[in-house]
Parts: C-alpha cells; structure tokens; sequence
C-alpha cells in the first residue's frame, strides 16, 4: 500500500517552454502533497506543499509564478515548470500525505533537464 | 534557525554488524521524528515514525530511538545486510517536515 506514481520519469526540453509533471496517490487520499527538488548529493528542498482545493504554499525563494503547482483532487498534484531554464534542471519528487497521518510516500521523482 | 545534522557524510559497516545512524537537530522541538531510505535517483522510502513522547520503536531489523533532552535521535539496523547500502534520512516534524543530508550507509560483504 501507500503507492505514490509521477509521470514522467524523466523529460528533455528547450530553454522557454514548459513541463508539466503528475504526482497521483494510487491507494490512498491524501489532502496535502509536497514538491521537492534535490540536487546531487544534497537534501531535499522543499519546493512548495499543495493542499486539495486551495492555493499552494511556497517556500522562501520559491518563484510561484514560475513553478505552478494545481492540487485538483485528493489523489492528483501538478507541478508546472513554466518557461525553462537551464538552471532549472534538477531532479523533482512529490510526496502525498495520507489524511490523519503525519509520514510522506514519494514518487519516484522526475528528472528535468532542460537545453 | 532549525538545524538538522546527521552524523557522518558516509558510514562503512561489515555485513552481519549492527549500524547505527545519527541525527542531532536543534532549535526545533519537533513532535514528530522520522527516518526515510533513499536509494540513488529514487525518491525516499518511509521506514519509520517516532512521537516526542515514546523512547523507541522497532520494526523488524529497524530500531529508532528519540531523545528530546539531547535533540538527538539514533537509528540502527541489526544484522546488516548488503541490501541496506542506502542513503538514510534524518526528518522533523508533522505538518511540514525538514530532512537532513543524509548518511550513505554502505554495508560490505
């Protein structure tokens, strides 16, 4: 139990435009789920966490107009990476929270790289 | 602001021996403490959750103690296993959680 899928594993794409990356709970609901980026050999950094139904919360730092995230069910995340950047190449992973429950089950994380 | 450190970078174990990890953190009274398993380019496993209130737990060769006088927790594996070289993560708190570096465990045969 507790499955977390992101779709897609990894992507390639031009500098400008946008990806959008999915992060589904498959056996559980969960009212809050969290994006992340880690760079090599550093910890996760917490992106933004994403409540069903109502605005995401960003970290310091985090541009939310340029990483929109849409929480549209209890199952369902997205994470938009508008207009990228080389910089923005990083390896992404969402995690869900089941409700009641204080432990995040990830997904398998999305790796970005953009040219 | 929060710190979290855990205790070295790497930690060599030979097969059979008990590892034992370290987190230390500080500024931060969290009522919640947890342990992940990342494995390279995957995202972290869930392996265990402490409350500020119990001591320890287990879950099979998992053990996990918490110390909130010493803000310190520890984290060992009995009778290890090649297949428990990892990354291990340190991680605080309940509505939002803050994770450590981690400590690659690598355990030889």
């Amino acid at each position: 139990g507790a499955v977390v899928s992101q779709h897609p594993s990894w992507v390639i794409c031009k500098s400008g435009t946008s990806v959008k990356i999915e992060c589904r709970s498959l056996d559980f609901q969960a009212t809050t789920m969290f994006w992340y980026r880690q760079f090599p050999k550093q910890s996760l950094m917490l992106m933004a966490t994403s409540n069903e139904g109502s605005k995401a919360t960003y970290e310091q730092g985090v541009e939310k107009d340029k990483f929109l995230i849409n929480h549209a069910s209890l199952t369902l995340s997205t994470l938009t990476v508008t207009s990228a950047h080389p910089e923005d190449s990083s390896f992404y992973i969402c995690s869900a929270r089941p409700i009641q429950r204080y432990e995040q089950y990830f997904g398998p994380g999305t790796r970005l790289t953009v040219t | 602001s929060q710190k979290i450190e855990q205790n070295s970078e790497a930690l060599n174990i030979q097969e059979g021996k008990t590892a034992t990890l370290t987190c230390n953190y500080t500024n931060y009274s969290p009522a919640y403490l947890q342990w992940y398993r990342q494995d390279p380019g995957r995202g972290p496993v869930f392996l265990l959750l402490i409350r500020e209130n119990e001591k320890g737990k287990r879950k099979e060769r998992l053990k996990v103690t918490f110390d909130t006088t010493l803000k310190q927790s520890l984290f060992h594996i009995t009778a290890s296993q090649p297949a428990d070289s990892a990354t291990y993560l340190c991680a605080l708190g309940d509505d939002k959680i803050i994770f450590g570096k981690g400590t690659r465990l690598h355990i030889l045969p």
